[in-house]
């Protein structure tokens, strides 16, 4: 069982606040990733990173910035939220052992809705 | 950039019949693959993996690879209506550094 955990689950807020949605995992792996999910759509990429102090954009632009200063620990922060970053925020974790073949585990979600 | 392309459907089946849900990729240098799925409203959580051509049978659920016409299917026998959920095929992008996920099929299994 994958033990990866997001907060909050869901969040309402304003246009033009900064949020950071939180992503931990107690399985010590090296890789983390970012997912952006639309309702009925794919999952898009969005940030990953290899281990502390590594992080990259992915293959979605995304106007939110990621950090990796602990192992467990992979937050995600928009500056000034916009309708537009109205979505579903998606964790996931692998071990890092064999790139990106290895299994990813998901955490539950953010549901963020920007009114 | 890689494709990931999976009939969006509605799969619909009757309890206890063979589901079966397919996938093609536009890159043949793909060497693994992997199912998800996702119940309405969760994250995905991994079904199967399969690196190698022919079939791989975990369960009821079975996932065939064919590299040569870029497909890969995932059979599910004796559905049960809680396997109703969106399946998502899942390759590494170009750069090896995460998954992209096609749009998923919704199956629908009914009792």
């Amino acid at each position: 069982e994958a033990d990866i955990y997001q907060t909050p689950r869901y969040l309402v807020i304003g246009t033009g606040k900064k949020i950071t949605l939180e992503c931990s995992q107690t399985m010590g792996h090296d890789k983390m990733y970012w997912y952006q999910q639309d309702p009925g759509m794919e999952l898009h990429l969005i940030h990953y990173s290899y281990g502390v102090n590594s992080t990259e954009k992915g293959d979605l632009s995304s106007e939110s910035t990621v950090s990796r200063i602990r192992t467990e620990h992979f937050p995600l922060t928009l500056e000034s939220a916009r309708p537009s970053h109205t979505s579903q925020y998606l964790c996931a974790s692998s071990e890092g052992l064999t790139g990106a073949t290895d299994t990813q585990y998901f955490g539950p979600g953010t549901r963020l809705t920007v009114l | 950039q890689k494709e990931v392309e999976q009939n969006s459907g509605p799969l619909s089946v009757p309890e206890g019949a063979i589901a079966s849900l397919n996938c093609t990729y536009s890159d043949r240098v793909s060497q693994s693959f992997f199912w998800y799925r996702q119940y309405s409203g969760k994250s995905p959580e991994l079904i199967m993996s399969i690196y190698s051509n022919g079939d791989k049978e975990d369960g009821r659920f079975t996932a065939q690879l064919n590299k040569a016409s870029q497909y890969v299917s995932l059979l599910i026998r004796d559905s049960q209506p809680s396997d109703s959920a969106t399946y998502l095929c899942a390759v590494p992008n170009q750069a090896g550094t995460a998954l992209i996920f096609g749009k998923g099929t919704t199956l629908s299994v009914s009792s």
